[in-house]
């Protein structure tokens, strides 16, 4: 069965800290994504990642960087913890090639983080 | 651009009872169409798809039509289940060049007994 995997269900850290979130896929996809999910607010785009060592912002990178070194890798770096970046976090993939326009996202399970 | 907007939960229910989950869009294009299903402490998960205008999707005994005239993807189930309680997400697929879905915010349902 295709798979996302994300580190860790659940992680505590303090503000001021350097926080990194992994999330490998084995389906061999293309696109990778990191998603921020607040309540009332839905799914934002944080960065979107189409190729190894490439990236693209999504609607809220500010405080947040990320890292795609092999193609099925994608890591999300908190650089200075704050604690308003307590959130769920949703990793995802989807194909590039072919007829990709038909083809779903795949999601982890999320990584539940709180920024004490 | 494009948007996609969901009616507004918590959606609460008895058990057996009708389901409709309303889902409206606005696309440049022909996108595919997608519900997911996100249940308590994972991620979301693909529920179905319709990939053309009236298409219907259907898994689980959930159903949804790929309405173009009224660009409407409304979201059915006949009778539910307590273990249908869940966040569910409407959401465009990719088209004219772009990689990025959009995504609805979401309706909480809850089943009761």
């Amino acid at each position: 069965d295709v798979k996302v995997t994300q580190s860790s269900r659940y992680l505590v850290k303090r503000t001021g800290e350097k926080v990194f979130l992994e999330c490998v896929q084995d389906m061999d996809h293309e696109n990778m994504f990191w998603y921020r999910q607040d309540p009332g607010l839905g799914l934002r785009l944080i960065y979107f990642s189409y190729d190894v060592k490439m990236k693209e912002k999504g609607d809220i990178p500010e405080g947040y960087s990320v890292s795609r070194e092999k193609k099925e890798r994608f890591s999300l770096i908190l650089e200075s913890a704050s604690t308003n970046q307590t959130s769920m976090y949703l990793c995802a993939s989807s194909l590039r090639r072919g007829d990709y326009s038909n083809q779903p996202q795949h999601f982890g399970d999320g990584t539940r983080l709180s920024i004490l | 651009g494009d948007s996609v907007t969901q009616m507004e939960g918590p959606v609460t229910l008895s058990e057996e009872a009708f389901l409709t989950i309303n889902c409206t869009y606005t696309a440049t294009g022909y996108p595919s169409l997608f519900w997911y299903v996100q249940y308590p402490g994972e991620g979301l998960q693909l529920l179905l798809k319709a990939t053309k205008a009236d298409d219907k999707g259907s898994n689980k005994g959930f159903e949804a039509t790929y309405r173009k005239e009224t660009t409407s993807f409304h979201l059915e189930k006949g009778s539910v289940q307590v273990s249908d309680s869940a966040v569910y997400f409407c959401a465009l697929g990719t088209s004219g060049g772009s990689y990025i879905p959009t995504f609805g915010r979401g309706t909480s349902l809850i089943v009761h007994p």
